[in-house]
């Protein structure tokens, strides 16, 4: 198994308070992803990484943001968390990136966060 | 556009069973990779396999085999005599190969498989 953590695993938060998500991995991946995962929506990409200080929008990036200052840490951040933005959210790696070999994501167990 | 459907949301198979699963894909790239990964209830997602376009070959793996038709633009999994720990949600995905698509994986709606005793 990939070595992907990510922390908190469970949060309850109240609207309009900041929540900052930890992805953290000791496989010294280059490409860095999070995830929410929906009801009815599957897995939507938020933002994704291609390396330390190098990150980019995915679709569903509107009210959340990223930084990525060592290779092995990827923080996701809501800056004032709405109750829409409770999910759970899934960080991946990989060690190349979609569309060229060797591309398949592993992912982290999963933070399930609750916005009252 | 790229699309990946899985059109059956939920099977129902009794333990022993032979299952299939499908997935069909839409892109207008030659090159492409598809996925499959599985959510079992613990919530964790696993990655089971990816195949490349250019190599059509069916593969296995233990009860698991993919067969992989271009002419159909399907990927579909079988998993053969079904266990209970195969219950699962599983997806399938696409990326393709072009700069367009900003190297996304492209999610379907996933197959809730349930296995029963």
């Amino acid at each position: 198994d990939a070595g992907i953590t990510q922390s908190p695993r469970h949060k309850v938060t109240e609207t309009g308070t900041p929540v900052t998500l930890r992805c953290h991995q000791t496989e010294n991946h280059r490409y860095m992803y999070w995830y929410r995962q929906d009801p009815g929506h599957g897995l939507r990409l938020i933002h994704y990484s291609y390396g330390v200080k190098d990150t980019d929008k995915g679709e569903v990036s509107d009210g959340y943001s990223v930084s990525r200052s060592k290779t092995e840490d990827f923080l996701l951040t809501l800056e004032s968390a709405t109750s829409s933005q409770t999910s759970v959210y899934f960080c991946a790696i990989s060690e190349r990136l979609a569309g060229v070999e060797d591309n398949e994501q592993f992912f982290g167990p999963g933070t399930r966060l609750t916005v009252l | 556009a790229q699309k990946v459907t899985q059109a059956q949301t939920e099977i129902s198979v009794v333990e022993k069973e032979d299952v299939t699963l499908d997935c069909v894909y839409e892109t207008r790239d030659t090159t492409y990779y598809l996925f499959w990964y599985k959510q079992p209830p613990s919530g964790e997602l696993v990655f089971l396999i990816r195949r490349n376009s250019f190599d059509e070959q069916n593969e296995i793996s233990g009860r698991y085999s993919w067969n992989f038709q271009k002419s159909t633009s399907s990927f579909n999994f079988t998993i053969t005599a079904s266990q209970v720990v195969d219950s699962a949600v599983y997806f399938c995905a696409l990326s393709e190969g072009s700069m367009d698509s900003n190297y996304q994986l492209i999610w379907g709606a996933g197959t809730k498989l349930i296995i029963k005793p």
